[in-house]
């Protein structure tokens, strides 16, 4: 089944305390991306990837890094989050072509 | 720049009637256009797209969207909809930058 897996999906920690999102998928695809949702702001995306070894920011880069050694894995670390930094995070990949992303279940951050 | 407008926060509507969701976007290049909903608790799921030919895209479960050049347009339209229809509706596009941009949403909100 082709799909985008997340991890966690729920995750509360404190101020300063680094912490890695992780992201895969098996569908093979070039591109991936993080977008963080807020309330009212919709999507805003934060950091993507065209492929191994290849990233860019986003809108909202501020506080988050990426990588990408693999291809089927693009993981968001915030080395030291702030509550400012609380909402709901996807990652998503697609080929390049643009057909149309496919979405992870999300992970919802509470900092506090 | 380019932008996804969606100038409806909120579409309430009863049940079996019409809905038309609005999407305007600003882009001096070709773009692909997608419409995407959430359910709640859940990730984006991919809805429609339009990538080249007919204007015209429909979706398995009865939405429809009419890409508009001219108007730079991307309506998501169902003649009757249903209480599981009750969802975000994301509009987005992609273009040659690589990036997927998203409005802000429409929360659809379909009443007995």
């Amino acid at each position: 089944e082709a799909q985008v897996t997340q991890n966690p999906r729920y995750l509360i920690t404190v101020t300063g305390k680094k912490l890695t999102v992780t992201c895969s998928q098996n569908m093979n695809h070039e591109y991936m991306s993080w977008y963080r949702q807020d309330p009212g702001l919709g999507l805003r995306q934060i950091y993507y990837s065209m492929n191994v070894e290849v990233t860019d920011k986003g809108d909202v880069p501020e506080g988050y890094k990426v990588s990408r050694k693999e291809k089927r894995n693009f993981p968001l670390i915030l080395e030291s989050p702030s509550p400012n930094q609380t909402s709901l995070y996807f990652c998503a990949s697609s080929s390049v072509g643009g057909g149309g992303a496919f979405f992870g279940q999300g992970t919802r951050l509470t900092v506090v | 720049a380019q932008s996804v407008t969606q100038l409806d926060s909120q579409v309430p509507v009863f049940e079996e009637a019409p809905v038309e969701l609005r999407c305007n976007y600003s882009s001096s290049v070709s773009v692909y256009l997608f419409w995407y909903v959430q359910y709640p608790n859940q990730g984006l799921q991919l809805l429609l797209k339009y990538l080249s030919g007919s204007t015209l895209v429909k979706s398995i479960n009865g939405f429809e969207a009419e890409f508009n050049k001219s108007q730079t347009s991307f309506h998501l339209r169902k003649p009757s909809v249903h209480i599981s229809d009750t969802a975000e509706y994301f509009c987005a596009v992609f273009s040659g930058t690589y990036k997927y941009i998203f409005g802000t949403g429409t929360r659809l909100k379909v009443l007995a």
